[in-house]
């Protein structure tokens, strides 16, 4: 089955602590793999795709294939990263070619001052 | 701004009663999903279109029906509303599948 997995609904740190959200997934097949940000119950915005391996706002995942995970990382966390995170995968639904995103439930993130 | 226009962007209305959202995808999109977000969950995807036809379907209650017409814009309806289909409606579309998703800024429905 194509599932992603999110453990925590919260996380809460302090700034200039590090960060690391948790994803993992399970798709048979290579998947698209990337990570959304939606702040204060805007939009979603695509913050991370793993094939472009770029940092944004410094912000980095990478993926693991042994793991099946794409955890994604900021060594200084800061006040204004605080947002709803989502893990999201891109697997084929059929045999017809279409593929379907598959999110993760989301973490919240609160960096404290 | 994602190029993605959904309206209204805000919805009140009773239960029972039946509501459209609307959905224009980017310009050269022909994939829009639809998701449902409710308080506190995340997002549940509800029903993915491909240049016109149904393609994927996820937790869509039988009350809910969708559809993208010719000129790629969807609409999702709603009807016999209920207390509990207050959420967030966002819609998505993308070029295929594989390829980054464009949120709109999603429509709160309050059904009261």
């Amino acid at each position: 089955a194509q599932r992603v997995t999110q453990p925590e609904k919260l996380l809460s740190v302090f700034k200039g602590a590090p960060v690391e959200l948790k994803c993992n997934y399970s798709y048979s097949g290579s998947p698209e793999l990337f990570w959304y940000v939606q702040y204060s119950r805007q939009r979603l915005q695509l913050l991370l795709r793993h094939i472009s391996r770029e940092s944004i706002k410094g912000f980095t995942a990478d993926l693991n294939k042994g793991e099946t995970s794409f955890h994604l990382k900021k060594p200084f966390a800061q006040e204004e990263d605080s947002a709803m995170y989502y893990c999201a995968l891109s697997g084929r639904v059929n045999t017809s070619g279409t593929y379907k995103y598959i999110f993760g439930t989301g973490t919240r993130l609160k960096v404290l001052a | 701004d994602s190029g993605v226009t959904q309206t209204p962007k805000h919805l009140i209305t009773a239960t029972g009663q039946r509501v459209t959202l609307r959905c224009s995808p980017r310009s050269g999109d022909l994939s829009v999903y639809w998701y449902q977000q409710s308080l506190d969950q995340g997002l549940q995807f509800l029903i993915q279109y491909y240049n016109g036809e149904e393609r994927a379907k996820g937790n869509i209650l039988e009350r809910f029906s969708a559809q993208q017409f010719p000129d790629l814009h969807s609409e999702l309806n709603l009807s016999s509303l209920e207390l509990g289909d207050s959420a967030l409606y966002f819609c998505a579309s993308s070029v295929t599948g594989q390829s980054e998703a464009f949120f709109g800024q999603g429509t709160r429905l309050t059904v009261v």
